[in-house]
């Protein structure tokens, strides 16, 4: 286990579905993060929270939706996925005193 | 801009094998940090070293060492008589975010993937 704890692991799910992924920490870091992964490309930062409150929205599409009900639980909500959604989606967090993030194992999504 | 390339896309050694992955990064920070990731199959992405700005020296950890060199903006890691668990995605990555503002960045380079054959 690496301290951040990712559900579910593997996600299908159709265009029209609403599902929600979820992230849990308990290292008492400050801040939290969802990262996108898709096949040969770099990861991609696309939500950042700090003390629960989200300090970074780098342009992702309004089918995802953060949540960020306290410093240790983080969701991201989806609804009216595409196709070209589907990847692997990885949280982090980060402490506030040193620099470095843990991982969850990721989730990974596949819309049809 | 921060930038970080990973030329390399897949390397594959035979075990006991040496291997260096390379990582060469842009950015106009005078204080950042240099990272290196391994992902496993499984996906999740495990913490192997970080390196600040302001420390030039090789480290070596076990089978791992690193050679950081700021002249050709350069963080390259090796490791040495390669193992078949050692197969995985390398990724490298630069933090610039100043830790006062309460979160950081990392910009990630594209990854190298790494076989090793028994």
């Amino acid at each position: 286990e690496t301290g951040v704890t990712q559900t579910p692991r593997h996600l299908v799910m159709g265009m029209t579905n609403k599902k929600s992924l979820k992230c849990e920490q308990h290292l008492g870091h400050n801040a939290m993060y969802w990262y996108k992964q898709s096949a040969k490309k770099p990861l991609e930062l696309m939500f950042v929270y700090s003390l629960e409150e989200r300090v970074e929205n780098n342009s992702v599409p309004s089918r995802f939706s953060p949540e960020c009900p306290n410093s240790s639980h983080l969701f991201l909500h989806l609804h009216t996925l595409q196709p070209e959604d589907s990847a692997l989606y990885l949280c982090a967090s980060s402490p506030r005193d040193s620099y470095g993030y843990t991982f969850g194992s990721g989730t990974r999504l596949t819309v049809v | 801009a921060q930038k970080v390339t990973q030329a390399q896309t897949e390397i594959s050694v035979v075990e006991k094998e040496d291997v260096t992955l390379d990582c060469v990064y842009e950015t106009r920070d005078t204080t950042y940090y240099l990272f290196w990731y391994k992902q496993p199959p499984s996906g999740e992405l495990v913490f192997l070293i970080r390196r600040n700005s302001f420390d030039e020296q090789n480290e070596i950890s076990g089978r791992y060492s690193w050679n950081f060199q700021k002249s050709t903006s350069s963080f390259n890691f090796t490791i040495t008589a390669s193992q078949v668990v050692d197969s995985a995605v390398y990724f490298c990555a630069l933090n610039y975010q100043e830790l006062l503002k309460g979160f950081q960045k990392l910009v990630f380079g594209t990854g190298t993937r790494l076989l090793v054959s028994p």
